[in-house]
């Protein structure tokens, strides 16, 4: 079946400019997480939905980054005005239920701002 | 917060033999960990998983072991293959406003040589 999905795999943007990446999560998964991964580091989460609902956002680094998910299924991590030290990948992950189990990931979205 | 680290950084080892990873963490409460396997321009893949409540599981030619005693995770690959060649990372996660959002390591990198 079907793995989680991201689009675009590689993002150049501008100093200044807004981006938006898109997760496309394994259907009927209930909890979707957000991850930041800087070259040659282990991920770092941003947040996590449970369904539509963001339950947590305390790992986005600022108030520049937005993410939401507004029918449960979808989601969408939004970066306003791009800084050089966002540049990363950044990783969509999901999961059938809300307990302990593994996390699928996507293959990420490489951000570059120039 | 949850700090989970890594002994090495890279392990080189031939075709054939067996690897062992390491990893400590930090956060007694965290009562779920897991293996990662990366390829490079990929999203990490499921390796194996373990609650706290065990202290060793094994896979397909993949152990891992857990002491709570000393905080230690360690991922056992035995009869190496070239296609092993990643980077590895360990992640603990607890139940928290996050769900199970996992906390992972700085990543070790295999080197399988034929």
């Amino acid at each position: 079946g079907a793995g989680v999905s991201q689009s675009p795999r590689y993002k150049v943007a501008k100093r200044g400019q807004d981006v938006a990446l898109r997760c496309d999560p394994i259907s009927g998964h209930v909890s979707l997480f957000w991850y930041q991964q800087a070259l040659g580091q282990g991920p770092e989460f941003l947040t996590y939905f449970q369904n539509e609902a963001q339950l947590d956002k305390s790992g986005l680094p600022s108030d520049r980054f937005f993410a939401e998910r507004p029918e449960g299924s979808v989601s969408t991590l939004k970066i306003q005005r791009t800084q050089q030290e966002d540049s990363a990948v950044y990783l969509c992950a999901s999961t059938l239920g809300t307990g302990p189990y593994e996390q699928y990931f996507g293959p990420g979205t490489r951000l570059t701002v120039t | 917060g949850e700090s989970v680290g890594l002994h090495l950084p890279t392990l080189s080892v031939q075709e054939g033999d067996n690897s062992i990873i390491n990893c400590a963490y930090s956060n007694s409460a965290s009562d779920y960990f897991i293996w990662y396997k990366q390829e490079s321009g990929k999203g990490p893949q499921f390796i194996i998983d373990i609650r706290s409540n065990m202290d060793k599981r094994q896979g397909q030619r993949v152990t891992v072991l857990l002491n709570k005693t000393v905080k230690h995770l360690s991922l056992q690959i035995a009869a190496t293959q070239p296609g092993d060649s990643a980077v590895y990372f360990c992640a603990g996660a607890l139940n928290s406003n996050s769900g199970y959002a996992l906390n992972f390591g700085k990543g070790t990198s295999l080197l399988v040589t034929p």
